[in-house]
């Protein structure tokens, strides 16, 4: 089965910090992805990368960035956190022979910002 | 963008079939039906996806009406595991939005023992 690990089930950081969130896939996946997840909102898409050095924002870029220096590791960094990326934060990946291919996703590190 | 239509909450005996119903009266011609659920405290799992035809695995089936505007996934015998937040995507082949998966609301499974 795919594994999708996320560093930190939980974090507390405070604003103004530098935040970094972690992710490893294990099935050579092409594709990966980051998503938050907000009550009453669904998941958005915050960034996604096809291939290592490769990324391509999605619906909510601002305020993040995104780091893909291997294959299997995918991280999300929040430059200077403020209180309103507060959130549920997922990782997930796909083969990436076609778009259109299952996502696998990490169990989310859960994110406050004080 | 497709949008899909699904009851916000449904109930379920244990070891009964479940049917969870998914509108999509503008899909187009390139939209593959997903579904994936999400379990309290976890990552959504992915479940089954179809284009056209009926399709099963070991987790479920999938229902596709002949006109694809609207599909079914069917467990067969719930259990209390099954318990979770069930969501209906529709994602094309190809082209923008060919990547992301777009959740909507999604429909509460409650299983009762």
């Amino acid at each position: 089965d795919v594994k999708v690990t996320q560093s930190s089930r939980y974090l507390v950081k405070r604003t103004g910090e530098k935040v970094f969130l972690e992710c490893v896939q294990d099935m050579d996946h092409e594709n990966m992805f980051w998503y938050r997840q907000d009550p009453g909102l669904g998941l958005r898409l915050i960034y996604f990368s096809y291939d290592v050095k490769m990324k391509e924002k999605g619906d909510i870029p601002e305020g993040y960035s995104v780091s893909r220096e291997k294959k299997e590791r995918f991280s999300l960094i929040l430059e200077s956190a403020s209180t309103n990326q507060t959130s549920m934060y997922l990782c997930a990946s796909s083969l990436g022979d076609r778009a259109n291919q299952p996502q696998h996703f990490g169990d989310g590190t859960r994110l406050s910002i004080l | 963008d497709a949008k899909t239509t699904q009851p916000n909450s449904m109930e379920s005996n244990e070891e009964e079939p479940v049917h969870l119903p998914c509108n999509h009266s503008t899909i187009s011609g390139t939209d593959y039906i997903h579904w994936y659920r999400q379990l309290p405290s976890q990552g959504p799992e992915y479940v089954i996806h179809g284009l056209t035809s009926n399709v099963n695995n070991r987790m479920a089936s999938l229902a596709i009406a002949e006109d694809r505007k609207s599909s079914t996934l069917i467990l067969h015998r719930a259990t209390l595991r099954d318990a979770a937040v069930y969501y209906c995507i529709l994602q094309p082949y190809s082209g923008a939005g060919s990547y992301q998966l777009t959740f909507g609301k999604g429909t509460k499974l409650s299983v009762i023992p």
